[in-house]
C-alpha cells in the first residue's frame, strides 16, 4: 500500500531534550515537506526537500533540522524543543513537486513540557 | 507567508444539502488544490485545478477558479455525515523557477449533520 508513515504518532518531552520524527515514503517520491499545523494558523511548512541531499527551508525553520540521506526517508530533528514547538506535525511527500499532489502522513502530535 | 483564505471559518449543513467553500489567494499561481482532513488526521487530496482552467469536476466535486478574482470555491453535492471535516485550500505562488512552496490557508470546518 503507497502511503507515508510517520513514528511516533504521539511524543511528550520536556525542554531540551533532543528528539527526531521519522518520515518515510514507499512511493519513490522525490520531494517531502514537514508542516507544522497549530490552531488558528493552519499549515505552515519547515522543510522540504526535492532529492538526496537537497534540502531548503520553509516559513518556519527555527529550532529544526533535516536530513536527506535516503530519497524515502525525511527525518524531522528537533535539537533543543522548546514549548512552541508542541503542535501537529505533518510530514508530504510527492511525485511531481510541490505544485501537485501531496501525500500526507497521519501526523505526530508532539508536546513540550 | 499565509497565500490562501478560506470563508466562511466553519459551515454546518443538513445532510443531502450543498455545501459551498471559498478561497481567497494573494499572488499569481500554477495551480491551485483542495485538501480534505478528518479530526487530527493527515491532509487527503480531493482536486486540482490549474491556473488555465475555470471549472472541474471530481464526483460529487465541483471547484472553480476565477483567477482575474483570485478565488476559487469548492462545492459538494448532495453532502453525507462522512463529509464532516475540515477542508483547505493550497496554492503554490508562481515564482518563474518552480514552486518550492505550498501555502495552505487556515481552513474551512463543515459539519453534516445527519
Amino acid at each position: 500500500e503507497a502511503q507515508v508513515t510517520q513514528n511516533p504518532r504521539y511524543l511528550i518531552t520536556v525542554t531540551g531534550k533532543k528528539l527526531t520524527v521519522t518520515c518515510s515514503q514507499n512511493m519513490n517520491h522525490e520531494y517531502m515537506s514537514w508542516y507544522r499545523q497549530d490552531p488558528g494558523l493552519g499549515l505552515r511548512q519547515i522543510y522540504y526537500s526535492m532529492n538526496v541531499e537537497v534540502t531548503d527551508k520553509g516559513d518556519v525553520p527555527e529550532g529544526y533540522k533535516v536530513s536527506r540521506k535516503e530519497k524515502r526517508n525525511f527525518p524531522l530533528i528537533l535539537e533543543s524543543p522548546s514549548p512552541n514547538q508542541t503542535s501537529l506535525y505533518f510530514c508530504a511527500s510527492s511525485l511531481q513537486g510541490f505544485a501537485y499532489e501531496q501525500y500526507f502522513g497521519p501526523g505526530t502530535r508532539l508536546t513540550v513540557t | 507567508s499565509q497565500q490562501g483564505e478560506e470563508d466562511p471559518q466553519a459551515l454546518s449543513i443538513q445532510e443531502g444539502e450543498n455545501a459551498t467553500m471559498n478561497c481567497s489567494y494573494k499572488t499569481s499561481i500554477n495551480n491551485l488544490q483542495w485538501y480534505r482532513q478528518n479530526s487530527g488526521r493527515g491532509l487527503v487530496h480531493l482536486i486540482l485545478i490549474r491556473s488555465n482552467e475555470r471549472e472541474k469536476h471530481s464526483g460529487r466535486l465541483r471547484v472553480t477558479l476565477d483567477t482575474s478574482k483570485k478565488s476559487s470555491s469548492l462545492l459538494i453535492t448532495a453532502s453525507r455525515a462522512a463529509d464532516t471535516a475540515s477542508y483547505f485550500c493550497a496554492t503554490d505562488p508562481y515564482s518563474g523557477a518552480g514552486s518550492y512552496q505550498l501555502t495552505f490557508g487556515k481552513g474551512t470546518k463543515l459539519s453534516v449533520i445527519p
